[in-house]
């Protein structure tokens, strides 16, 4: 079955403790992208790839890093989380349709709380 | 930068209602515009797209036409079902950014029998 998969799903985490979030996709996708939603913001997008080993920044990419080692996964990090950064999170993968991104395959979010 | 604004919501309706969600947009190239949708609890999943102007979108009852001279790609349907409600994004990516992706707030529709 063609998915992205996140894990974990629901983390509980404190201030300044280090954290991964992983990200996978099995379908070949080039593109990757990391985004948060959070109420009355709707989604806004944190880091993106192209392809293995580039990245770029979205539109609030302090205090996250991202890496693309392999074409399948693309791990989310917070280096020194902080309560700004709880919310929900989102993976998605995509073709690349005439240079821009396709559509997006989402996938089942991570809730993050940071305390 | 480029942006998406859509109509606030939240939107309530009666079921068999018509429906029409606003969905304008500024780029600085030409982009391709989607419609996602993200039912509770879930995760968004592509509800129709358009990739040049004047293009139609459609899926399940819903349909939405890219056009370029009001920058606009508004979601209708005609009949509304219990089972539509949910959370609708508007969004767009365009080659200028190549990787980014810009989305609209949501709308939240409720539908009520």
């Amino acid at each position: 079955e063609a998915q992205v998969t996140q894990n974990p799903r629901y983390l509980i985490t404190v201030t300044g403790k280090k954290l991964t979030v992983t990200c996978s996709q099995n379908m070949n996708h080039e593109y990757m992208s990391w985004y948060r939603q959070d109420p009355g913001l709707g989604l806004r997008q944190i880091y993106y790839s192209m392809n293995v080993e580039a990245t770029d920044k979205g539109d609030v990419p302090e205090g996250y890093k991202v890496s693309r080692k392999e074409k399948r996964n693309f791990p989310l990090i917070l280096e020194s989380p902080s309560p700004n950064q709880t919310s929900l999170y989102f993976c998605a993968s995509s073709l690349r349709q005439g240079g821009r991104a396709d559509t997006q395959y989402f996938g089942p979010g991570t809730r993050l709380t940071v305390l | 930068g480029n942006s998406v604004t859509q109509m606030e919501g939240p939107v309530t309706l009666s079921e068999e209602a018509f429906l029409t969600i606003n969905c304008t947009y500024t780029a600085t190239g030409y982009p391709s515009l989607f419609w996602y949708v993200q039912y509770p609890g879930e995760g968004l999943q592509l509800l129709l797209k358009a990739t040049k102007a004047d293009d139609k979108g459609s899926n399940k009852g819903f349909e939405a036409t890219y056009r370029k001279e009001t920058t606009s790609f508004h979601l209708e349907k005609g009949s509304v079902q219990v089972s539509d409600s949910a959370v609708y994004f508007c969004a767009l990516s365009d080659y200028t950014n190549a990787g980014k992706s810009t989305f609209g707030d949501g709308t939240t529709l409720t539908v009520k029998p």
